[in-house]
């Protein structure tokens, strides 16, 4: 299975962008690139994904390497409540899209 | 509203005993999930069914069991036979060919 590696936590003031970094060297032409976000005693809440191209949506963008080996999730605009632990993922559709999850990164923001 | 609900939220037992935790989603998808939460860690798969009355075990399957006899339901059966039960348990739901998954907001099931 490809793997991702995330720093173990992050910190950032309010109202600041956030950049969360993760590795995927071993990612194969046909993975996407998922971000999920777990807050504290609730189940991962979907935020973006992407194959080549960065992506936007309401939530936040993501910039993917020109190689595919990294990307990265902005936050435009942290506020309290995205505070919680991200996971940078890799599915594959001829694998069933199964998603295997690793330690994320525990996001903290300082009013 | 359409959704994925699990439950009960909170779940107790003795060891020894069978549990069954509940997992019911209104979205039409194909695919669920099962998934095993220990604190302070990610999410390990312990199985998953890409259609009706077919399933295959995850990377931790061992002390579990499941059925998927209805596309909406997909139960799971914590045996005895598992040896660290205590964890928070999180079930997911998703379109076969889709790459967004929705997950329930967990069991949190406690073995004394």
């Amino acid at each position: 299975d490809a793997k991702t590696t995330q720093p173990n936590s992050m910190e950032s003031n309010e109202e600041e962008p956030v950049h969360l970094p993760c590795n995927h060297s071993t990612i194969s032409g046909t993975d996407y690139i998922h971000w999920y976000r777990q807050l504290p005693s609730q189940g991962p809440e979907y935020v973006i994904h992407g194959l080549t191209s960065n992506v936007n949506n309401r939530m936040a963008s993501l910039a993917i390497a020109e190689d595919r080996k990294s990307s990265t999730l902005i936050l435009h605009r942290a506020t309290l409540r995205d505070a919680a632990v991200y996971y940078c993922i890799l599915s594959n559709n001829n694998a069933g899209n199964m998603l295997t999850f690793g330690g994320g990164t525990r996001l903290m923001v300082k009013p | 509203d359409g959704g994925i609900t699990q439950s009960p939220k909170y779940l107790f037992r003795k060891e020894g005993q069978n549990v069954t935790l509940s997992c019911e989603q209104n979205l039409n998808h194909d695919a669920m999930y099962w998934y095993r939460q220990d604190p302070g860690q990610g999410l390990r798969l312990i199985y998953y069914s890409q259609i009706v009355n077919d399933f295959q075990k995850g990377d931790i399957a061992e002390g579990y069991s499941v059925s998927r006899e209805k596309k909406e339901s997909f139960p799971l059966t914590v045996t005895s036979a598992q040896k660290n039960p205590t964890a928070f348990y999180l079930c997911a739901s998703s379109i076969k060919s889709s790459t967004e998954a929705f997950f329930g907001q967990g069991t949190r099931l406690t073995v004394v």
